[in-house]
């Protein structure tokens, strides 16, 4: 089957790192991405990775692909309070046009 | 019971015609949303709707327009289609209390195809 997990909340101090993490179980996948929602506001694409890469980069964000777990990571550095959102971990299947989404991590930030 | 559906989920259409994409949501949710897939599969937001306010992403043409008849629906209008238009769209729902906002349930994607 197809599914898309991650855990509902995360609590992190301002300045520490903050690590989301996504397990998913369809194989053909071929992009893994993140999104970003704020109260009010529409997903938003924070960065994503092809399935045959390993890590990506991009400013505060690192993103680490375990495809041998299928285990995908979003690390936010220095965590701010505008990074206070929810954020979804996807996966595109690359057979259909099929995206599954998590339910999403709920970041809270804590002064 | 499907939380989120869309119809058509294909729809094939000359340039130059006007079409509508239906989506209804039977979760009780206030929020909808539209958003267009792009070829690396992105979703990109057009539209979120509640039942009080509208938000347009400024970078949608005007020939597109939401059309809520109900809370439980909320249907894309697109007028003098395109050939660019071609693409998956997405529809979605999410139940918003102030300032939290909960999952979005995703409907199964319209495929358009503009001739």
């Amino acid at each position: 089957g197809e599914d898309v997990e991650q855990s509902l909340f995360l609590s992190v101090r301002e300045g520490d790192s903050s690590v989301i993490n996504c397990t998913y179980t369809d194989s053909s996948s071929t992009y893994l991405y993140w999104y970003k929602q704020e109260p009010g506001a529409g997903l938003q694409l924070l960065t994503y990775i092809f399935s045959n890469m390993d890590m990506k980069q991009d400013q505060r964000l690192t993103v680490l692909l375990n495809k041998k777990d299928k285990h995908l990571s979003l690390r936010i550095a220095d965590t701010q309070t505008g990074d206070s959102a929810i954020y979804f971990c996807a996966e595109s299947i690359w057979r259909d046009d099929k995206i599954i989404f998590g339910k999403g991590t709920r970041l809270h930030i804590l002064p | 019971d499907t939380a989120v559906s869309q119809t058509p989920k294909y729809l094939v259409t000359q340039m130059g015609n006007d079409k509508s994409i239906k989506c209804e949501q039977n979760l009780g949710h206030d929020t909808m949303y539209w958003y267009k897939q792009d070829s690396k599969k992105f979703l990109k937001i057009m539209f979120s709707y509640n039942n009080k306010e509208l938000i347009i992403n400024e970078t949608v043409p005007n020939r597109f327009s939401p059309k809520s008849p109900d809370k439980a629906h909320l249907n894309l209008h697109i007028n003098s289609l395109e050939l660019g238009d071609s693409a998956v769209y997405f529809c979605a729902s999410s139940q918003e209390t102030g300032s939290i906002t909960d999952t979005q349930y995703f409907g199964p994607g319209t495929r358009l195809t503009v001739l």
